[in-house]
């Protein structure tokens, strides 16, 4: 199985460009997820979705933008991209729409850097 | 709002030593807890997971937690650390009511030295 299949790894952005984070899951789980996570500061939530069609704000949402067509893939776009969007970024996915008693499951990671 | 303390930022013992690294919580109801790891330069991995049952949780690489209800903690514990622990442990919460978002402590640094 693969999981969840984060892409790309890595990417260097310039100052107000805008790009798609892109996060798939093969596991037909309801909820999924995206963090991002910088030193000393553990990993925040931007986004979060229960389901297709459903998506809601976490911690910290402004500068990014989700949707969720389909149960499998997550998107996250960076409409304008800041320097202080310098982070690497993980996305998850658990099964159940935010029931307790299910693990979550992270991809890779993309680390992006803007200059 | 709910959060997660982890009281140590950066520890650094030598092999063989035991670890223990705390966890706080901030919330009254159910709640899921969990431990994971990140290498240099990789993902997070799940060490341990409490989900209901026995306060005392073992996971993978000799590591184990303890519920504490009354305290709100769930620290982690080794009684032997090695040089290839060494990494971030990050705990997080996965609250009733929260819609299975989780919420993540700072994370601590452990140096393992040979």
């Amino acid at each position: 199985n693969a999981g969840v299949t984060q892409t790309p790894k890595f990417q260097v952005l310039k100052t107000g460009q805008s790009m798609t984070l892109q996060c798939a899951q093969d596991m037909n789980h309801e909820y999924m997820s995206w963090y991002r996570q910088d030193p000393g500061m553990g990993l925040r939530l931007i986004h979060y979705s229960v389901g297709a069609g459903i998506t809601d704000q976490g911690e910290v949402p402004n500068g990014y933008n989700v949707s969720r067509s389909t149960t499998e893939d997550f998107p996250l776009r960076l409409l304008s991209a800041a320097p202080s969007q310098t982070s690497v970024y993980f996305c998850a996915s658990s099964l159940g729409q935010g029931a307790l008693n299910t693990e979550a499951f992270f991809g890779q990671g993309t680390r992006l850097t803007v200059v | 709002a709910q959060s997660v303390s982890q009281h140590n930022h950066h520890v650094i013992l030598s092999e063989a030593a035991s670890l223990e690294l705390g966890c706080n919580y901030s919330y009254g109801g159910t709640v899921n807890l969990f431990w994971y790891v990140q290498y240099p330069g990789q993902h997070l991995q799940l060490l341990l997971k409490y989900f209901s049952g026995d306060p005392l949780v073992k996971g993978i690489k000799g590591f184990e937690a303890e519920f504490i209800k009354s305290k709100f903690s769930f620290n982690l514990r080794k009684p032997s650390v090695q040089w290839s622990d060494t990494a971030e442990y990050f705990c997080a919460v996965n609250a009733e009511g929260s819609q299975g978002n989780l919420i993540f402590g700072k994370g601590t640094k452990l140096s393992v030295k040979p």
